[in-house]
């Protein structure tokens, strides 16, 4: 019964090509995020959506576009994969407004060759 | 512009001493705090919080220290266990800004028996 969970774990691709990432969180939080943890390790927002409303947009390019089905899912699907997408990606969760923790995915490692 | 910082990229310590992490920040926005675990291959895990009301937070083997005049929080973790290697980041957050955190670099805490 994972709480935050996100697929693939690994993911390898060729450059130009479009992949989508899952996350699905079962805590019933209402705010679910998109990180990305590049080779430095730094863990940088992506994006933010508040019950299926994006609210953060962290100056990503347009070729990353997250679609919020239900409060429980957040998809992150990139378009045209360039060699500096690759990265690990984080699905997160919280409730939004109580400063509380987020709640973290295992991860996606997207390789792009 | 780096808002939190995490200067130290790794610690050493002996089992059963204090495992000290610092971490800095810039924004006085800030006004909670989080310390998140990370192994590798597996999502960060939160560990402990501190809002910028207190000065200390303890749980158990693990405190919180904050400094706000100086911008300045510590994790003090004693006695210090073997299973607490792993990297360690601080958060930070505002109020004001839709459960967004800033992550420091982390730290790669290393206890060694």
């Amino acid at each position: 019964d994972t709480a935050v969970s996100q697929t693939p774990k690994y993911l390898v691709t060729q450059m130009g090509n479009d992949k989508s990432i899952k996350c699905e969180q079962n805590l019933g939080h209402d705010t679910m995020y998109w990180y990305k943890q590049d080779s430095k390790k730094f863990l940088k927002i992506m994006f933010s959506y508040n019950n299926k409303e994006l609210i953060i947009n962290e100056t990503v390019p347009n070729r990353f576009s997250p679609k919020s089905p239900d409060k429980a899912h957040l998809n992150l699907h990139i378009n045209s994969l360039e060699l500096g997408d690759s990265a690990v990606y984080f699905c997160a969760s919280s409730n939004r407004g109580l400063n509380t923790e987020a709640f973290f995915g295992q991860g996606t490692r997207l390789t792009v060759v | 512009d780096q808002q939190v910082k995490q200067n130290s990229p790794s610690l050493s310590v002996q089992e059963g001493r204090i495992s000290i992490l610092n971490c800095d920040y810039t924004n006085s926005m800030f006004d909670y705090f989080l310390w998140y675990k990370k192994y590798p291959a597996e999502g960060p895990t939160f560990l402990i919080s501190i809002s910028s009301i207190k000065d200390k937070n303890e749980d158990g083997r693990f405190t919180v220290f904050l400094n706000k005049s100086a911008k300045h929080l510590s994790l003090h973790i004693v006695p210090s266990q073997p299973g607490d290697s792993a990297v360690y980041f601080c958060a930070a957050g505002a109020s004001n800004q839709g459960g967004k955190l800033i992550f420091g670099q982390g730290t790669e805490l290393s206890v060694k028996p």
